[in-house]
């Protein structure tokens, strides 16, 4: 059984840094392309970084390019997400996903809360 | 990038009535096209990619059409369980986008 399990997240000032990880279990981890996608309160989806397999190439929105990173170790099975300068925008449970083979998420974690405020 | 239009919003329908759902993509993204299914205080579950193919485990009550920019998911009877939020999403271009979704309420 596919297992994601989200942790990091955290209330942070606005400008600060933050970083989320990603346990994945119950597949072949290097095998698959991994992605982040947030969910502010009661709104929407929205896709936030997309790695490759051996994480060599990254994919990212406008909204957070230049700003978050997203990495992986194929070794531990864990899936990161670096989020420098956020802001209050930013505030949103953010999901770990498994991309399938046609780009779209077949698998997710729980979720994890990130809040920024003053 | 691909802005994708979901409609209706909201939705309530009656036990074992046919429900569809409609996206509108802004433009061509072939067949590249999933369904997720939200319910409340829970993660996105994947109900349909590739437009119309059915994830393990879904039930055949759920199917979805389209092609081109028009795309649609059809519960054929809806039952209590399939009270939930409902997203589409483009994966034919990166960004990858979503749709705003529909809440889908039992009458």
């Amino acid at each position: 059984e596919v297992q994601l399990v989200e942790s990091g997240g955290a209330l942070v000032q606005p400008g600060r840094s933050l970083k989320l990880s990603c346990a994945a279990s119950g597949f072949t981890f290097s095998h698959s392309y991994m992605a982040w996608v947030r969910q502010a309160p009661k709104k929407g989806l929205e896709w936030v970084a997309t790695i490759s397999t051996r994480g060599t190439t990254t994919y990212y929105p406008d909204s957070v390019r230049g700003r978050f990173t997203i990495s992986r170790d194929n070794a531990q099975g864990s899936l990161s997400l670096q989020m420098n300068s956020l802001k209050s925008e930013d505030t949103a449970t953010y999901y770990c996903a498994r991309h399938g083979e046609r780009i779209h998420f077949d698998s997710w974690g729980q979720g994890v809360l990130v809040t920024v405020s003053s | 990038d691909i802005q994708m239009t979901q409609s209706p919003a909201s939705l309530s329908v009656s036990l074992g009535e046919t429900v569809s759902i409609e996206c509108l993509a802004s433009g061509a993204i072939s067949n590249d096209l999933a369904w997720y299914q939200q319910k409340s205080g829970k993660s996105p579950q994947l109900l349909i990619y590739g437009t119309s193919r059915l994830q393990d485990g879904v039930p055949s009550r759920f199917s979805g059409s389209g092609s081109g920019t028009r795309f649609s998911l059809k519960i054929s009877g809806m039952q209590p369980e399939d009270e939930a939020d409902y997203f589409c999403q483009q994966s034919y271009l990166y960004p990858l986008t979503f749709g705003s979704g529909t809440k889908l309420e039992i009458k």
